[in-house]
């Protein structure tokens, strides 16, 4: 079983749409969650991150984080064409990162 | 700008050849991992150093050796490369203690024929 789990998409909207990413985990020593968006043939960007449970906002982008179902979440609002990209769900026990494989995202205009 | 800067986007090798792939940042961190990344595979670590002359294997190191001489550069070595290691090369770096965030660089796309 993978330590992190992400659905590969690739997820299709309209512009305007309200988009929801989301992986899960199984570790429970997790205590960091990332989010990190990668441009094609781009490195991944560090889009938000959260530290244990809970909601974090940043402009049009929101993480929530559920440690008791081990769920992890970003959503989009108002999506945007430049939001088109790869987005990779990632966590730390503080030793180590491990990363979902990513979620394919095509936002038309 | 901070930066993490790796020196080739692609690259096209022979199997057998030794590859070099650097990778310089401009942050002063202390972390630098590579990567490599496959599609529906995800990040793999390949190997990682949190000080110079230091390295540490990570989950995929074999095939593969790395060198960090000065705190800036980290290098990933394929010693003879092969077919199954055509991939995208990522290099990242990350202050001492830092358990949130990695700094990426652009990446390399190696093919190996």
């Amino acid at each position: 079983q993978k330590e992190v789990e992400q659905d590969p998409g690739p997820l299709s909207v309209p512009e305007g749409a309200i988009v929801s990413l989301n992986c899960t985990y199984s570790n429970s020593a997790f205590q960091y969650f990332m989010w990190y968006r990668q441009y094609s043939r781009k490195g991944p960007e560090l889009l938000m991150y959260t530290y244990s449970s809970g909601n974090k906002e940043d402009g049009r982008f929101t993480a929530q984080v559920d440690k008791s179902s081990k769920y992890i979440s970003l959503f989009i609002r108002d999506s945007q064409p430049s939001d088109s990209a790869t987005y990779l769900c990632a966590m730390s026990d503080f030793n180590k990162f491990y990363f979902g494989s990513g979620t394919k995202l095509n936002v038309k205009p | 700008d901070v930066k993490v800067t790796q020196s080739s986007r692609y690259l096209v090798k022979r199997t057998g050849e030794k590859v070099f792939l650097e990778c310089v940042q401009d942050m002063d961190h202390e972390n630098m991992f590579w990567y490599r990344q496959d599609p529906g595979l995800g990040l793999r670590l390949i190997y990682f150093s949190y000080d110079v002359k230091m390295k540490e294997k990570g989950d995929i190191p074999e095939g593969y050796s790395v060198s960090r001489e000065k705190k800036e550069r980290f290098s990933l070595i394929l010693e003879s490369a092969s077919t199954n290691q055509t991939s995208m090369y990522l290099c990242a770096s990350s202050e001492e203690g830092t358990y949130y965030g990695y700094t990426f660089g652009s990446g390399t796309r190696l093919t190996v024929v």
